[in-house]
Formats: structure tokens, sequence, C-alpha cells
């Protein structure tokens, strides 16, 4: 099976765009999850989406958004950027039920300027 | 609330020495729980996991790890360490207390030097 892809790997922006972050789950997959990573804060749950719902959300401003498609792929969106928001954007692919291993994608290297 | 704490931010072994890297947890059931590699600039490889049953689980690149209710720990091991083992180890925790969903806690990681 084809691991979890994430597009696109590196992006560049400036404080107070937005940016859209896409992933693609495991074949047969049906939750996506997003962590956020940084060396200060380390790995940090933004939210979870399983059958296109969200289904948990951790402790991150509005700003931060996602979605989830029938066919299970994601999105994030970050919407008026901030200097803090750089990070790289782990998602993660699971089968939705219980023990909900999660599988991780390589990651967007997101650089806010 | 459920968290997870790696004491050892910074380990370093000699190739070919035993390893330990040590986890410990705080929920109070039996949780989900996970080890993960992270290389430079990549994502999160998943080393092994644990649910119920036998308390010594085998992952893959020769790691091991062994649950210990009593001590609430999840401690990572491996015989005979690579120089390519080198690399970022994560604990994690499934929190329970979310609904049975699938969010991880991670700790904070503990950074593996190998020595020639």
């Amino acid at each position: 099976k084809a691991g979890v892809t994430q597009t696109p790997r590196y992006l560049i922006k400036t404080r107070g765009q937005q940016v859209t972050l896409s992933c693609s789950p495991i074949s047969g997959h049906r939750s996506v999850s997003w962590y956020q990573q940084t060396p200060g804060q380390g790995l940090q749950f933004l939210f979870e989406y399983f059958s296109e719902t969200q289904r948990n959300k951790g402790n991150f401003p509005g700003r931060f958004s996602g979605r989830q498609f029938s066919n299970s792929r994601s999105e994030m969106n970050v919407s008026t950027l901030e200097l803090g928001d750089s990070a790289l954007y782990l998602c993660a692919s699971s089968p939705g039920t219980p023990p909900y291993e999660q599988y991780f994608g390589p990651g967007t290297r997101l650089t806010v300027t | 609330a459920q968290s997870v704490t790696q004491p050892d931010i910074h380990i370093t072994v000699s190739e070919g020495a035993s390893l330990e890297l040590r986890c410990n947890y705080s929920y109070g059931a039996t949780p989900y729980l996970f080890w993960y590699v992270q290389s430079p600039g990549q994502g999160l490889q998943l080393l092994l996991k644990y649910f119920s049953g036998d308390t010594l689980v085998q992952g893959i690149k020769g790691f091991e790890a062994e649950f210990k209710r009593s001590q609430s720990s999840f401690n990572l091991r491996k015989p005979s360490v690579h120089w390519s083992d080198a690399a970022e180890y994560f604990c994690a925790v499934g929190d329970m207390g979310s609904g049975n969903t699938g969010k991880l806690i991670f700790g904070q990681g503990t950074t593996l030097q190998v020595k020639p």
C-alpha cells in the first residue's frame, strides 16, 4: 500500500497570508489527524477528521481549520499567518478504530517570514 | 489529563552497545502506547505498539519495548545499536480521555547519537 502523502513539502509564506496543506491517507483509512511540530512545543495535536467529520480538536486558535473529503483526503488551512506558525505540519492516517495506530506522512515544512 | 514523559533529552551510545530509552505515562487505566522514530527532515515512523496482552512487544528494526503497569513505563530497548539508529525517538499515548479518538499525546522526544 502507498503511504501517507503530503503536499507541498515546503512552503514559504508572509505574515498575514493564508495557506492550505493537503494530505492523502493510506488507502482504506478513514481517519486523518494533523499535528504541529516545533522545537519549543514539540508535537501538538491540531485536529482529527473521521468520515468527513471533525472528531477531536486540540488547543489551537480558530485560524487553524481543516476538512476531510469523501475520499478521506484532508486539507488544513491556516489563515492570517503569524511568525509563530512556522513549523513542520504532520498528517497521520489511521483506520479510525481502536487502537488508533497512526501512520505519518513526511510533513510540510512551513516558514512564515 | 494524560501526559508522557521522556526523561532523557539526549543519549549517546557506542555502536554495538545496548540501548534503553525511557518513557513514563500518566493515565489511570491501560492506555494505547506507541514508539515512533523520526530522522532529520522526515515524518514519524511507527516502531511498535502496545494495546494489551503480552507486556513485551517486538517492533521493527530490532526494537522491543516492555510495558510495566506498576511503574507506568513503556521503555524502548535494542540489544545492539547501529549507526543508522541515530534519530529522534518519541513515545506516545492514545488520549483515552478524548472520547476514544485518534489523538496521540507525545513525549518531548529523545535524541539518540551513535558513536562509531
